[in-house]
């Protein structure tokens, strides 16, 4: 059975702080990661890939990969009330790309 | 930028009735997929779709639903004889050369 655990929060940050987003999965043979962000009733949307161990950055966002752990992260610098939402962690596993998501971790930035 | 769009955004039905939610994928994508969201919950994986066929589905996936692109641009998903438990948000997503899969705006399913 393929998880992705996340811890479901609220992760509650001040505005202009680090928010660090953490994701474990049971699957060795997941090799691609993805961090979406969901905001209430809305669909999921592509924030970050990440595909090899160590760090990628995109702007404001970083994703952190470690494939001998299992374990996955997303740092959000200098936060933004706009940034409050639900974070979803997939691993993406399968010849068809499936994705398996965890339950997501809910992030309030307040101003 | 190309969107995936869906209709409608919310769909009334009562118990043991039909429905068919509908998707327009991006129009150079090759994979689909169908998700979907009970409130409160994880996003599921239903089934994903390639060379308009079924290339895996998931045990959420019995023979209640089915999926077809009917006109090779609509992806649709039906569901007979709906069950209250199926009330949940449906998603389309598309996937990318890079695998990254983008979703729809969705489509709200409440069984009455």
């Amino acid at each position: 059975q393929k998880e992705v655990e996340q811890n479901s929060g609220p992760l509650s940050v001040p505005e202009g702080a680090i928010a660090s987003l953490n994701c474990t999965y049971s699957d060795r043979g997941s090799q691609s990661f993805f961090w979406y962000r969901q905001y209430s009733g809305k669909s999921p949307e592509l924030i970050m890939s990440i595909y090899s161990n160590g760090d990628k950055e995109d702007g404001r966002f970083t994703a952190q990969l470690n494939k001998a752990s299992q374990y996955v992260s997303l740092l959000i610098r200098d936060s933004q009330p706009s940034d409050s939402a639900t974070y979803l962690c997939a691993a993406l596993s399968g010849g068809y790309s499936t994705l398996t998501f965890g339950k997501g971790t809910m992030l309030l930035v307040s101003p | 930028e190309p969107e995936v769009t869906q209709t409608p955004s919310h769909q009334v039905t009562q118990m043991g009735q039909e429905v068919i939610l509908r998707c327009v994928p991006i129009s150079n994508h090759l994979y689909f997929y169908w998700y979907r969201q009970i409130l409160g919950q994880k996003v599921e994986f239903l089934v994903s779709f390639y060379n308009n066929e079924i290339s895996e589905k998931s045990e959420i996936f019995d023979d209640q639903f089915s999926v077809e692109r009917p006109d090779g641009s609509n992806f649709t998903l039906k569901i007979r004889s709906t069950k209250l438990e199926d009330s949940a948000m449906y998603f389309c997503a598309d996937r990318d050369r890079a695998a990254e899969q983008y979703f729809g705006p969705g489509t709200r399913l409440t069984v009455t």
